[in-house]
């Protein structure tokens, strides 16, 4: 069971903006470790799509943006696009008992 | 190009172990960890465990310890996982993903998968 909690689907009609939440605690997103995100087209290895909260890697378009807040993160898509359509994964560190690296639950988004 | 090119599917009876391999090209091996996430059918991704390259120092999650080994041979850049007593639990899509310490400790390159089926 993750400790990072999203939400399971979110939809949007193309040149929409879509946001997903990332909810965490204070042993993860609150306690200050970056959250990254990625992007899992069907049938692939996933991307990454956003690193240490706000940055973009090389090549990923400026229409992904992250933020950070407290105890949760969220991944927005602006003028959404048909190539957009794919599950979409947060990730941080959490330093409970279990020491090691999480992954949030998923998020598929669908373009209408 | 950077990149992790992992070995071919695997199909393992229960009680059984498994080796994948991660051999990986076009930067320096020791300069960076290497991680490894599972995927099960039609579900999100887990966190397996980190190996350092450079030292072999591991972090294993929790759940797995005991049943997992992550080892590396700098001479041929390439990083493994063995899990041993496999259930049908573990079939899932096993991925390399190299830790980046320039992208505040993403998984910046990820290998390309390796189906693991474990069936009596």
């Amino acid at each position: 069971q993750s400790v990072l909690t999203q939400p399971p689907s979110v939809s949007g009609a193309p040149g929409q903006r879509v946001t997903i939440s990332c909810t965490g605690s204070s042993s993860n997103i609150g306690a200050g470790y970056d959250v990254h995100w990625y992007q899992q087209l069907p049938g692939t290895a996933p991307k990454l799509l956003i690193y240490g909260n706000t940055n973009r890697p090389s090549g990923v378009p400026d229409r992904f943006s992250g933020s950070k807040s407290g105890t949760s993160a969220s991944l927005a898509i602006t003028g959404l696009q048909a190539e957009d359509e794919a599950n979409y994964y947060c990730q941080s560190y959490d330093s409970s008992l279990s020491a090691s690296n999480v992954f949030g639950t998923g998020t598929k988004v669908t373009v209408l | 190009q950077v990149q992790l090119v992992q070995s071919g599917a695997e199909v393992k009876k229960p009680g059984a172990s498994v080796k994948v391999s991660c051999k990986a090209s076009g930067y320096t091996f020791t300069s960076y960890g290497i991680n490894w996430v599972r995927q099960a059918p039609g579900q999100g991704l887990e966190w397996m465990g980190w190996i350092s390259a450079y030292n072999g120092n591991t972090n294993y999650a929790q759940k797995l310890q005991g049943r997992v080994t992550m080892t590396t041979d700098t001479s041929t850049s390439t990083a493994y996982m063995e899990t041993r007593s496999l259930r049908s639990d573990d079939t899932a899509v096993y991925y390399c993903a190299r830790l980046s310490p320039g992208s505040r400790d993403a998984f910046d390159i990820w290998g390309q998968g390796t189906m693991v089926t474990v069936s009596s």
